[in-house]
């Protein structure tokens, strides 16, 4: 298994902050990247994915890539309390890879 | 109608137990996998199966044994329980064999917690 690394947290935002949160990744061939979220005592549902280096945004969410530094980011904008749950960063070596690797996750708390 | 369930959702027994937990997906997908997550929520693939067909076998005891009779169930059989078995399974499926394909979607059961005492 590709090895991908998170902090774990918690990270305690307040309602309305912007809520980062980092992963970087060891097998430079790495191609696609994937943040799943999972909710305390629920199972992971996708909410981005991402190829190219750069940002790519979706509502609240704005995912961010740079293969060079090995990274992938999530920044959650304008966080809600609804955004509290873990958040699990994955990635497939090639498009055609049978596999997702799965980090540890990032646990995101949002302060009312 | 859940798209992907496991039965059961909890299990509590004794180690050198014996126990199974089965998975049921009603998408239409050709592809079903197991997963563990720990304590820590680390989450690791341990088998993957295309149409009845095994395609990822991870370093896994041999005490742990999946089975799909079709491609819209996929169990797990587990021998001779260990004290450090004891984590969330979950089952997933996608709909190819390429790991959800560019989406890297799979959708996953809500897991069956194991408890081995």
């Amino acid at each position: 298994q590709k090895e991908v690394e998170q902090n774990s947290g918690p990270l305690s935002v307040p309602e309305g902050a912007i809520a980062s949160l980092n992963c970087t990744y060891s097998d430079r061939g790495s191609q696609s990247f994937f943040w799943y979220r999972q909710y305390s005592g629920k199972s992971p549902e996708l909410i981005m994915f991402i190829y190219s280096n750069g940002d790519k945004e979706d509502g609240r969410f704005t995912a961010q890539l740079n293969k060079a530094s090995q990274y992938v980011s999530l920044l959650i904008r304008d966080s809600q309390p609804s955004d509290s749950a873990t958040y699990l960063c994955a990635l497939k070596g090639t498009l055609n890879d049978y596999k997702l690797s799965f980090g540890a996750g990032t646990t995101v708390t949002v302060r009312a | 109608d859940t798209a992907v369930s496991q039965t059961p959702k909890y299990l509590v027994t004794q180690m050198g137990n014996d126990k199974s937990i089965k998975c049921e997906q009603n998408l239409g997908h050709d592809t079903m996998y197991w997963y563990k997550q720990d304590s820590k929520k680390f989450l690791k693939i341990m088998f993957s199966y295309n149409n009845k067909e095994l395609i990822i076998n991870e370093t896994v005891p041999n005490r742990f044994s999946p089975k799909s009779p079709d491609k819209a169930h996929l169990n797990l059989h587990i021998n001779s329980l260990e004290l450090g078995d004891s984590a969330v399974y979950f089952c997933a499926s996608s709909q190819d064999s390429l790991a959800g394909g560019r989406n890297g979607e799979l959708f996953f059961g809500e897991g069956s917690r194991l408890t081995v005492l």
